[in-house]
This record gives structure tokens, C-alpha cells and sequence, in this order.
């Protein structure tokens, strides 16, 4: 079975722009979650989607938006992109929104430069 | 303030050692805590999950333990392997939002020869 996919994996963009950023999630699973991970910290939580509804959102500006499509797969859109968001944006999936000891599966993640 | 702080930042240790890593959290109400490895440039990887009326748990070299009166948990890595070498990470889940992980900032391991 694949895991949780991301892409594009690696990319560079310059102040100003737009990117998308894709995830699918685990086969089954219905909820998928955004982190960014800033070199040299944690992760910082985004946004929670479920069943195609966003179930919980982070502190990021409204910069930050994503959506998940009926097949459960996962777009972050970050526009007028700041030299302060590169980082390494991080999807994970679970089976459930509120399954509070659930497994957590990270995908490999997307690192994004912004120039 | 971050709600979970990680201690020592990094460490470095001799192949074949243990060690100890400290994770301290004021996260309420307390759902659960995890701990993950995350190799550079990946994601980060399950390792254990605890909720409140665990104490410890094992995941093959790697042993988690939970105090939640004192709120503080370890991780001990026991007879290290050059594989080891990772930034783990400990993640702290509220009872009232499953999606709103509170991650601490990890602690960097380096395992040599």
C-alpha cells in the first residue's frame, strides 16, 4: 500500500508568487492535515480537513488556504509567497477527525524555497 | 510559549550507548503524546503513542514513558545504532481539537562510530 504522497517534493519560488502544494492521503483514510516546518523547529499545525470540510486551522495569515477534493486528496495554496515561508510543508493523514489516538502517517513532505 | 519543550537540544552519542530524551508539556486537557523520528528531509515517523493512563510503552530499542501528574515524558534509546542518528520529536495532543498537534522543537541525535 503507498503512503502518503506529496508534490512536488522540491521547489523554488520568488517573493510575490503562488504555489500549490499536493498531497494524497493513505488509501481510506479520510482526513488529512498541513504542517510547516521552518529548519531547526517542529512542525506548526495549518490546517485539519475531513471528509472535505476544514475541521481546525493554525495561526498562519489568510495567505494560507487548502481544500480536500472527494477522493480525500489535498491542495495547500499559499499566495503572495514571503522570503519567511520557506519551509518543509508537511501533509499527514489519519482514518478519523476525532480519533484522538488514531495513528498520525506523514508523507515525505514538500520543501519549499522562496526567494 | 511553546506548549512542549524538549531537552537537550542535541546530543551526541557513541554507537552502541544509550540515552535520554525529555519532553515536558502544559498541553490541557491531555489526550495523548507522541513521540516520532524524523530523519533530515523526511517526515517525521510514528514511534509510540501513550494516552493518559499509560506509563510507559516500547517500540523495539526505543522506550517511552509518561508521567501526566508531572507532565513530563522521556524517550530512551537503548544500545544505539549509527541509524538512530535522527531528530525526534514530541507531539502532544489536546483533548478538544484531534487535528491541533502541539510539536516540540526535537532533539537532534548523532550517533558515531
Amino acid at each position: 500500500d503507498a503512503g502518503v504522497t506529496q508534490s512536488p517534493t522540491h521547489l523554488i519560488k520568488t517573493r510575490g508568487q503562488h504555489v500549490t502544494l499536493r498531497c494524497s492521503p493513505i488509501s481510506g483514510h479520510k482526513s488529512v492535515s498541513w504542517y510547516q516546518q521552518v529548519l531547526g523547529q517542529g512542525p506548526q499545525f495549518i490546517f485539519q480537513y475531513y471528509e472535505k470540510e476544514e475541521r481546525g486551522r493554525g495561526n498562519f495569515p489568510d495567505r494560507f488556504s487548502a481544500r480536500q477534493f472527494p477522493n480525500y486528496s489535498s491542495e495547500l495554496n499559499v499566495n503572495a509567497l514571503l522570503l519567511g515561508d520557506s519551509a518543509l510543508y508537511l501533509c499527514a493523514s489519519s482514518l478519523s477527525s476525532g480519533d484522538y489516538t488514531g495513528e498520525l502517517f506523514f508523507g515525505e513532505g514538500s520543501r519549499l524555497t522562496v526567494l | 510559549k511553546n506548549q512542549v519543550e524538549q531537552s537537550p537540544q542535541s546530543l551526541i552519542i557513541l554507537e552502541g550507548k544509550n540515552c535520554t530524551l525529555q519532553c515536558n508539556y502544559t498541553v490541557s486537557p491531555f489526550s495523548n503524546l507522541r513521540w516520532y523520528k524524523q530523519d533530515t528531509g523526511r517526515g517525521p515517523v510514528s514511534l509510540t503513542i501513550m494516552t493518559f493512563s499509560e506509563n510507559t510503552k516500547s517500540n523495539g530499542r526505543y522506550t517511552a514513558t509518561l508521567d501526566a501528574d508531572t507532565k513530563q515524558s522521556s524517550l530512551h534509546i537503548t544500545a544505539s545504532q549509527l541509524s538512530d542518528s535522527a531528530s525526534y520529536i514530541c507531539v502532544v495532543s489536546a483533548q478538544d481539537s484531534w487535528g491541533k498537534l502541539q510539536f516540540g522543537a526535537g532533539t537532534q541525535v548523532v550517533v558515531t562510530p
